[in-house]
């Protein structure tokens, strides 16, 4: 199956930092890339749909401003933690497929805890 | 928005023992997976089947799309089968957005 890479998959920080997470299709071009969030013992809620070359879409409740979504290339997703507090301590996993309604891939996640 | 439910959320079983999953989604999908979250948190892509039935050695599964269903089955099962199972769909009138996840069975194999 095709192959998501997601880097880091552990990072500490200081509140009020920020930290980017990078997600990349390794072996496929994907003009859509997915961004979810899932909190100990819960299920992967959506953050965001990230767009090749356009603005990401938001889920309702998700801040735009926290959370920069920036989809430069065909291959690569970053997602930037803005002025990070504790209660954005959670496990990011991103997302990408082939074509429009082929098997989707998931990456390593990312485990991000501020401290 | 569509919903989808999986039962049982918690399932221990012995070693060697058989189990069925079952996700039910209430709309209409044109995307249907099965993941395994190993304890590292990586989703393990078990099926993609959005209908019919595939197997992959000790594991199967069946999707009846018509009555909004999907079943996994796990035959002989070993302690690494241990983890969250997740089904998540793509609603077939949102092609291209998405998965939408189900909370997850957590099973538990002892040796």
């Amino acid at each position: 199956g095709a192959v998501v890479s997601q880097h880091p998959s552990r990072v500490i920080c200081k509140s009020g930092t920020s930290v980017k997470i990078e997600c990349r299709s390794l072996d496929f071009q994907a003009t859509t890339m997915f961004w979810y969030r899932q909190f100990p013992k819960q299920s992967l809620m959506l953050m965001a749909t990230s767009n090749e070359g356009s603005k990401a879409t938001y889920e309702q409740g998700v801040e735009k401003d926290k959370f920069l979504i920036n989809h430069a290339s065909l291959t690569l997703s970053t997602l930037t933690v803005t002025s990070a507090h504790p209660e954005d301590s959670s496990f990011y996993i991103c997302s990408a497929r082939q074509g429009r309604d082929t098997e989707a891939f998931f990456g390593q996640g990312t485990r991000l805890t501020v401290v | 928005g569509i919903q989808v439910e999986q039962s049982p959320p918690d399932l221990i079983l012995q070693e060697g023992a058989n189990s069925t999953l079952r996700c039910n989604f209430s709309d209409s999908v044109n995307n249907l997976q099965w993941f395994h979250q190993n304890p590292w948190g990586q989703l393990i892509n078990l099926f993609y089947i959005p209908s019919g039935t595939k197997q992959n050695g000790r594991l199967s599964a069946t999707t009846v799309a018509t009555e909004r269903y999907s079943l996994l089955y796990i035959s002989s099962s070993q302690t690494t089968d241990s983890g969250v199972y997740f089904c998540a769909v793509g609603p077939l009138d949102q092609a291209g957005t998405a998965l939408i996840f189900g909370k997850g069975t957590t099973l538990s194999v002892s040796s």
